[in-house]
């Protein structure tokens, strides 16, 4: 199996651009996850799907975050508009029924 | 409330041991990870432990469980360079499937 993918790897963006982060969870998995790491909170759940449902969305920071997942095999993370303190990494993971989470190997997103 | 507590860093010289800590506030998650993180990497999953558990072993790492203490700890053994890297606890919280981690603690191995 090819693991998590996330696209794009790195992103740099204006403040104020529309952003999107994608996510492929492994094959068979039916809990994806968003995670965000900064220096200063470190890593941090976001939001996550269970069979494509969003379950629990109370780390999405406000407004400007939006996350859909519209079939078992690809996600969306979308930031609009963006700003500077959303700059961080971004890490989707999967798991099966909740068991061990798979990460992809992030999106950097800087904002300037 | 909930939190996962880690130590920031650790130095040891290649070829000896290696001890990360950490201590976690909820006793009835059921698994407790570690996970490694290599400098500008995603998160890997390296072993994890059952609650139920006192000890897993798995090649060169040791995880230890004491669950009176809400401690855990991940022990390499002949630590390599290429052991450096950012080690996270994570546990998941009771009524929830997301992972919280700890701050993670940097190993740096010195040859």
């Amino acid at each position: 199996d090819a693991g998590v993918i996330q696209s794009p790897r790195h992103e740099v963006t204006e403040m104020g651009q529309e952003v999107t982060l994608r996510c492929k969870p492994i094959s068979g998995h039916n809990s994806l996850f968003w995670y965000r790491q900064t220096m200063m909170r470190g890593l941090e759940l976001l939001i996550y799907f269970n069979n494509n449902v969003p379950i629990d969305d109370s780390g999405m920071p406000e407004d400007r975050f939006s996350a859909k997942m519209p079939n078992a095999s690809f996600s969306t993370l979308k930031i609009q508009p963006s700003e500077p303190r959303d700059s961080a990494v971004y890490f989707c993971a999967s798991s099966f029924q909740g068991g061990k989470q798979y990460f992809g190997p992030g999106t950097r997103l800087t904002v300037t | 409330g909930e939190d996962v507590e880690q130590s920031l860093f650790l130095s040891v010289r290649e070829g000896d041991s290696s001890v990360i800590n950490c201590t976690y506030t909820d006793s009835s998650s059921t698994y407790l990870y570690w996970y490694k993180q290599e400098p500008g990497a995603g998160l890997q999953l390296l072993t994890y432990i059952f609650s139920n558990m006192d000890m897993k072993q798995d090649q060169r790492l040791t995880v230890l469980l004491n669950k009176k203490d809400k401690h855990l700890s991940l022990r390499i053994a002949d630590t390599q360079t290429g052991d450096s890297a950012i080690y996270f606890c994570a546990e998941i919280f009771t009524g929830r499937r997301a992972l919280t981690f700890g701050s993670g603690t940097r190993l740096q191995v010195q040859p």
